[in-house]
């Protein structure tokens, strides 16, 4: 069965700090990998990583996908209190093509 | 561009009554997918719609239904409510970008408060 894992699952740290999110897989003919942002409202897409495009940046935003060890992570430089939110990574496999959700990192950014 | 709209954003019903929640998808969009998220299973996949036929379907009983309509709209129907389907049930629309991948993009939510 398809699944996404995403570590940890809740993380504290103080602005200025750098984070790393990690998203590992497990899904049959992987097509692309998704990181979205989530406050108190529905998620904002941040990333899709694909074979094509395995390394991503925007600002302190940054994404690199590893499809040999079936892994990715998310990486937040410099963090500030607007940062805080759930992270949530989805895959989608091209047998189904619906995205499968992780259970998301819940990243609270402290003054 | 307008983004995702669904409506309504807040309802409340009662065990045994029947919802019916709307999602608009972003102009020129064809494909509709909706997602029950609860604290304690995160974000799972219904159901997805393209050119109004089913494309893909999660693992919910079939008292979770859906529909779209010619102009991508789509709607999904709970009968017979029970107060474990209360939850933030959201929409999505893809957009096929270069490559031939589809990126979803979040509507608002509603929010179901099954008493």
């Amino acid at each position: 069965e398809d699944k996404v894992v995403q570590s940890p699952l809740s993380l504290v740290v103080h602005e200025g700090d750098t984070v790393t999110l990690n998203c590992s897989y497990e899904v049959t003919n992987f097509r692309s990998l998704l990181w979205y942002k989530q406050e108190k409202k529905a998620p904002t897409f941040l990333f899709m990583l694909t074979s094509s495009g395995i390394e991503k940046k925007s600002g302190r935003l940054s994404s690199i996908l590893d499809k040999k060890e079936l892994f990715s992570i998310l990486n937040i430089t410099a963090t500030q209190t607007g940062d805080s939110a759930v992270y949530l990574c989805a895959v989608r496999g091209s047998n189904t093509g619906k995205l499968i959700f992780g259970q998301g990192t819940t990243l609270q950014v402290k003054p | 561009k307008a983004g995702v709209t669904q409506t309504p954003r807040y309802l409340i019903k009662t065990r045994g009554q029947q919802v019916t929640l709307s999602c608009s998808p972003i102009s020129g969009h064809r494909s509709v997918s909706w997602y029950q998220q609860t604290p304690g299973q995160g974000l799972q996949f219904l159901f997805e719609y393209f050119s109004e036929t089913q494309r893909n379907k999660g693992n919910f009983p079939g008292r979770f239904s859906g529909r779209q309509f010619s102009n991508s709209r789509s709607e999904m129907n709970v009968s017979t409510l029970e107060l474990g389907d209360s939850a933030l049930y959201l929409c999505a629309s893809s957009a096929l970008s270069s490559g031939g991948q589809e990126t979803q993009y979040f509507g608002p939510g509603t929010r179901l408060l099954v008493l």
